[in-house]
């Protein structure tokens, strides 16, 4: 599966727009992108996902090149509820490896006053 | 309705011992995961079953050995426990059709285990 990388921390201030990149060079033509949130204390949660192109509801939307070896997580608007690490996973589809993902390092988001 | 219970929340046992995390969904998905997650928060896949059918088993130590008595439940017991078992272990489930799309995993609130 492909590994990713993504920054280790941003900051920002309420109110704003923040993008995290995530690098997936590796990705498969079958796999998924998928991020996930986790507040202290907590388990992940599922946040957004997609294959390609551009995805959005109504916490977040996603945008992925058609290279598909990158994408971006957009969250509008933050609020400080918001601080939390994010985490970009590749999942593995059908007939490949379903179900396997490989979690990286997360980004450590804190959202400031 | 938790979605994806797990229990104990917090374990505090003595090196040597042997522990059991029990987890369980009510989502009626079709696969269950085992994660650990360390100090440092990186996230690690242990096990996966699907079905009650072992389908991941990461390079785990044979103390770890997960149960699956049916699709709902997934029990995952620790023998000879060392210290550097003391993290937080995730249950997860998701449903996982052969051909279909994957819908994201349902975590548990996470079992802290310290071992002192």
């Amino acid at each position: 599966l492909a590994k990713t990388t993504q920054p280790i921390s941003m900051d920002s201030y309420e109110g704003q727009e923040v993008n995290i990149t995530c690098s997936h060079n590796n990705i498969a033509t079958n796999d998924y992108i998928t991020w996930y949130q986790q507040f202290p204390s907590q388990g992940p949660r599922f946040i957004i996902q997609g294959y390609k192109t551009k995805v959005t509801n109504e916490v977040a939307s996603l945008f992925i090149p058609a290279d598909r070896k990158s994408s971006t997580l957009s969250l509008p608007r933050v609020s400080l509820s918001d601080t939390a690490v994010y985490y970009c996973l590749v999942v593995g589809g059908y007939n490949t490896n379903a179900g396997k993902s490989t979690f990286g390092d997360g980004t450590t988001l804190t959202v400031k006053p | 309705d938790t979605a994806v219970s797990q229990t104990p929340k917090y374990l505090v046992t003595q090196m040597g011992n042997d522990k059991s995390i029990k987890c369980e969904q009510n989502l009626g998905h079709d696969t269950m995961y085992w994660y650990k997650q360390d100090s440092k928060k990186f996230l690690k896949i242990m096990f996966s079953y699907n079905n009650k059918e072992l389908i991941i088993n990461e390079t785990v130590p044979n103390r770890f050995s997960p149960k699956s008595p049916d699709k709902a439940h997934l029990n995952l017991h620790i023998n000879s426990l060392e210290l550097g078992d003391s993290a937080v272990y995730f249950c997860a489930s998701s449903q996982e059709r052969s051909g279909a799309t994957h819908y994201g995993y349902t975590f548990g609130s996470g079992t802290r285990l310290t071992v002192v």
